[in-house]
């Protein structure tokens, strides 16, 4: 596996405070994604980044930000958590073109009390 | 928008049976990879099929994909309780420039 790390691995937090989760890789991957994954739902795309920068939406973007500095840093930030917002949160990183496969961190547990 | 559905969403065959997930997309594909997610774990690349009608295979898991682009197929000949997980499609588009997950199908094989 890619060296892909998450941070925390897991966290409960209350409705209405910010949070931010964390994916570091080692394998300098162009691309890096957050998605998160819910029972019936398969996993949903939030942000992705394709360089240092340089992010785009996906398609569940709404109460999320992402950030990027580093190329091997990708932030998730949850404004003002919600209730919806409990979820199992994957980051995956890809690389040299947007069609490759993609490589998955351990992934997050978060809960929104 | 761009969907990417898969049947079942869940099956359970003893072990020795075979078992096969379908996968559909409302769109054509520029690609389509499958991933296998053991419980617990997270998702773990298998395969990625290119080509209008290839076929693929790995030990005893073949991949199909569709003369359309707009299906592809992977079934598991003689199944084994390494096999359990969810298996899931993800299909690429150019025009989306995105990858679009299908939503898995669980797999349950006991003895």
């Amino acid at each position: 596996d890619a060296g892909i790390t998450q941070s925390p691995r897991h966290k409960v937090t209350e409705t209405g405070t910010p949070v931010t989760l964390r994916c570091h890789q080692t394998e300098n991957h162009r691309y890096m994604y957050w998605y998160r994954q819910d029972p019936g739902h398969g996993l949903r795309l939030i942000h992705y980044s394709y360089g240092v920068k340089d992010t785009d939406k996906g398609e569940v973007s709404d109460g999320y930000s992402v950030s990027r500095s580093k190329t091997e840093d990708f932030l998730l930030t949850l404004e003002s958590a919600t209730s919806s917002q409990t979820s199992v949160y994957f980051c995956a990183t890809g690389g040299a073109l947007l069609a490759n496969e993609q490589f998955f961190g351990p992934g997050t547990r978060l809960t929104v009390l | 928008g761009q969907q990417v559905m898969q049947i079942p969403q869940y099956q359970h065959v003893q072990e020795g049976e075979d078992f096969t997930t379908y996968c559909n997309s409302s769109t054509t594909l520029s690609n389509i990879q499958w991933y296998k997610q053991r419980p617990g774990g997270h998702p773990v690349f298998l395969i990625q099929l290119v080509k209008s009608g290839e076929v693929k295979k790995q030990k005893r898991l073949t991949f199909q994909f569709g003369e359309a682009k707009k299906n592809s197929s992977l079934h598991i000949t003689a199944t084994q309780t390494t096999d359990v997980g969810t298996y899931f499609c993800a299909g690429f588009t150019g025009t989306a420039s995105k990858l679009t997950f299908g939503t898995g199908t669980r797999l349950q094989v006991t003895l």
